[in-house]
């Protein structure tokens, strides 16, 4: 199937500082990337879908001023989890529409482990 | 909205053997589009299998194939020749057709054991 890369993997930050998580689509271009948020042994929570050269659309109760998605490129778009706490540790992974695939089926990165200290 | 329910929080079945996995979902659409993901403890989302609504014929994809009922709005997921490494959380998830509106509204997921 597509390759979806996200990265880091694991990241470790401090209170009150900014982290950014990268997800790339390395074997096709992708105009709508999603981010996804998911807790110890609960499903995945949407957080808002990114599109290339537009504002991201927020789900509702999602903070965009502390979620900032920038999707600049075909390939990349980035998480950026500003003045992150302890409660912003989590699970985060990112997914992108292939277009070319019949029904436009959705690829996943790897996902990212986020611990604020 | 809508929404989509898996029922079977936790499920287990013997190496070699069968396993059905079952996923209901609601929309108010004709046309959508149908997948089933596995998540490892890798936490990779790995597509098992997609089915277009449009088509009478369910999917099968080697030892993973789906019960697909439109009219029942049920989508349930066959593994035959359970093995080790099918072990994992399997969520069922609905997508739009609509463009713009391609996001995946998951299942709270059913965690599989295989027992050896």
């Amino acid at each position: 199937g597509a390759v979806v890369s996200q990265h880091p993997s694991w990241v470790i930050c401090k209170s009150g500082t900014s982290v950014k998580i990268e997800c790339r689509s390395l074997d096709f271009q992708a105009t709508t990337m999603f981010w996804y948020r998911q807790f110890p042994k609960q499903s995945l929570m949407l957080m808002a879908t990114s599109n290339e050269g537009s504002k991201a659309t927020y789900e509702q109760g999602v903070e965009k001023d502390k979620f900032l998605i920038n999707h600049a490129s075909l390939t990349l778009s980035t998480l950026t989890v500003t003045s992150a706490h302890p409660e912003d540790s989590s699970f985060y992974i990112c997914s992108a529409l292939h277009p070319d695939i019949p029904g436009n089926t959705i690829y996943f990165g790897e996902g990212s482990w986020l611990t604020v200290v | 909205a809508q929404t989509v329910t898996q029922s079977q929080p936790e499920m287990s079945v013997q190496e070699a053997e069968t396993v059905t996995l079952s996923c209901t979902y609601d929309t108010s659409e004709s046309d959508y589009y149908l997948f089933w993901y596995k998540q490892p403890p890798s936490r990779q989302m790995i597509l098992v299998i997609r089915q277009e609504a449009y088509k009478q014929q369910n999917a099968t994809e080697n030892r993973f194939s789906v019960n697909f009922q439109k009219a029942a709005k049920s989508f349930s997921l066959k593994i035959s020749d359970s093995q080790l490494g099918d072990a994992a959380m399997y969520f069922c998830a609905y997508r739009a057709p609509s463009f713009g509106n391609e996001k995946l509204t998951f299942g709270t997921g059913t965690r599989l054991t295989i027992i050896p």
